[in-house]
């Protein structure tokens, strides 16, 4: 079983649709959750960390289930910008970030 | 805001030369990392350093690689012999704590490092 997996999509989405994406991990006892988003030939870049509560940022919502070693990421009201990959990212128990190969996300007008 | 600085941008170089990459981290940051990406792939860790030394690496990290921090603010990645499947994004990143807290890493804008 892969360390961090997703689906590679690509979802092709309307503007303005909600979408949601997944991602399994492996390691139990991982305790931080993210999701990085990377634009193509781009450096990664942080768009949530994943709470066990659940956490909210503006169109964006991040959802944990430890108990399934599930996170997922939901965007509401999908924006053309909103394009990208979407990389579920795990820090590991040496500290190390284990990288999902990302889900491609295509925005259409 | 402040942020990670990655030179060069792209650097193409011959089979068996030797390359160094530089970065320099945010200046408050203490832990110092590098990442590749080879083009359609997972990002990949390298190596993290804090405190003048290598903290963790990864089985990627052979005699091949090494990092140092000759100075008070870059950070380098020096690829010895490059051979072409070190042809990949390079990215630099920092964080100024460790932990398994949701400590948010800064990446830079990466090299593109390509071998021929």
């Amino acid at each position: 079983r892969k360390e961090v997996e997703q689906d590679p999509g690509p979802f092709n989405v309307p503007e303005g649709a909600t979408v949601a994406f997944n991602c399994t991990y492996s390691n139990s006892a991982s305790q931080s959750f993210f999701w990085y988003r990377q634009d193509c030939r781009k450096e990664p870049k942080l768009l949530m960390s994943v709470y066990s509560s659940g956490n909210e940022d503006g169109r964006f919502t991040a959802q944990l289930n430890r108990a399934s070693q599930y996170i997922s990421l939901l965007i509401r009201d999908s924006k053309l910008s909103d394009s990208a990959t979407y990389l579920c990212v795990v820090k590991g128990s040496n500290y190390q970030l284990i990288w999902g190969a990302g889900t491609k996300l295509i925005i259409k007008p | 805001e402040p942020e990670v600085t990655q030179t060069p941008s792209h650097q193409v170089t011959q089979m068996g030369q030797e390359v160094i990459l530089r970065c320099v981290p945010i200046s408050n940051h203490l832990y110092f990392y590098w990442y590749r990406q080879i083009l359609g792939q997972k990002v990949e860790f390298l190596v993290s350093f804090y405190n003048n030394e290598i903290s963790e690496k990864s089985e990627i990290f052979d005699d091949q690689f090494s990092v140092e921090r000759p100075d008070g603010s870059n950070f380098t990645l020096k690829i010895r012999s490059t051979k072409l499947e070190d042809s990949a994004m390079y990215f630099c990143a920092s964080s100024e704590q460790e932990g398994q807290g949701n400590y948010g890493y800064t990446f830079g804008s990466g090299t593109r490092l390509t071998v021929v």
